[in-house]
């Protein structure tokens, strides 16, 4: 399957904790970004890499989230002392720089007890 | 501020028939459209895009019409399909900068058999 892929599919941790996803985009896309999904909205944006440059970070991300794209492949979204605001489907994309279209994983969710 | 607003959350409609689902927005520089479905645990998939130098985009049973002056695109399904069921997100951009998508807060399709 050469589609994005997203790791874990199922995030269960507690509060205070640091939790890390990983992302693999489509093998040559060289835009990633990352949306967080609530319950009865559509994802929102929290950032973008084209390459290994982050080169936009929504208001979203506060200073408790962190996201690479290490070599410009895949990324992780790392989130410390979690809350449970915390709590969302984070959705990975890809693209590739003269497509607009982007290609979505299935997501990882988030549980912070 | 709700910048894609999609006012209906719901759809049902008979097998056979037209789907019509409904999407405004209010900020006149998007200048690309795009619809995604969306089934339980999965990702958004895409379906398709309109740019806004087009009123209309047309992909075997599914077209898209955009009305620039009223600020507004709607998603056409014909014939419905069980298989459609799923939710539906409307989704604007810029295609200059990052291409982040700004998504409405989508529309649960029902096709009764």
């Amino acid at each position: 399957d050469t589609g994005v892929s997203q790791d874990p599919r199922h995030k269960i941790t507690k509060r205070g904790q640091n939790v890390t996803f990983r992302c693999d985009p489509i093998s040559e896309h060289n835009r990633l970004y990352w949306y967080r999904q609530t319950l009865g909205q559509g994802p929102e944006f929290l950032t973008y890499f084209q390459n290994e440059a982050q080169l936009e970070k929504s208001r979203l991300l506060s200073d408790r989230f962190s996201a690479e794209r290490p070599k410009g492949s895949f990324s992780t979204l790392e989130i410390q002392r979690t809350e449970q605001g915390d709590s969302a489907m984070y959705l990975c994309a890809s693209s590739l720089r003269q497509y607009n279209e982007q290609f979505f994983g299935p997501g990882t969710r988030l549980t912070v007890l | 501020d709700q910048q894609v607003k999609q006012n209906s959350p719901s759809l049902s409609v008979q097998e056979g028939r037209i789907s019509i689902l409904n999407c405004d927005y209010t900020n006149s520089m998007f200048d690309y459209f795009l619809w995604y479905k969306k089934y339980p645990a999965e990702g958004p998939t895409f379906l398709i895009s309109i740019s806004s130098i087009k009123d209309k985009n047309e992909d075997g049973r599914f077209t898209v019409f955009l009305n620039k002056s009223a600020k507004h695109l709607s998603l056409h399904i014909v014939p419905s399909q069980p298989g459609d069921s799923a939710v539906y997100f409307c989704a604007a951009s810029l295609t200059s900068g990052t291409y982040k998508y700004i998504f409405g807060t989508g529309t649960r399709l029902k096709v009764l058999a």
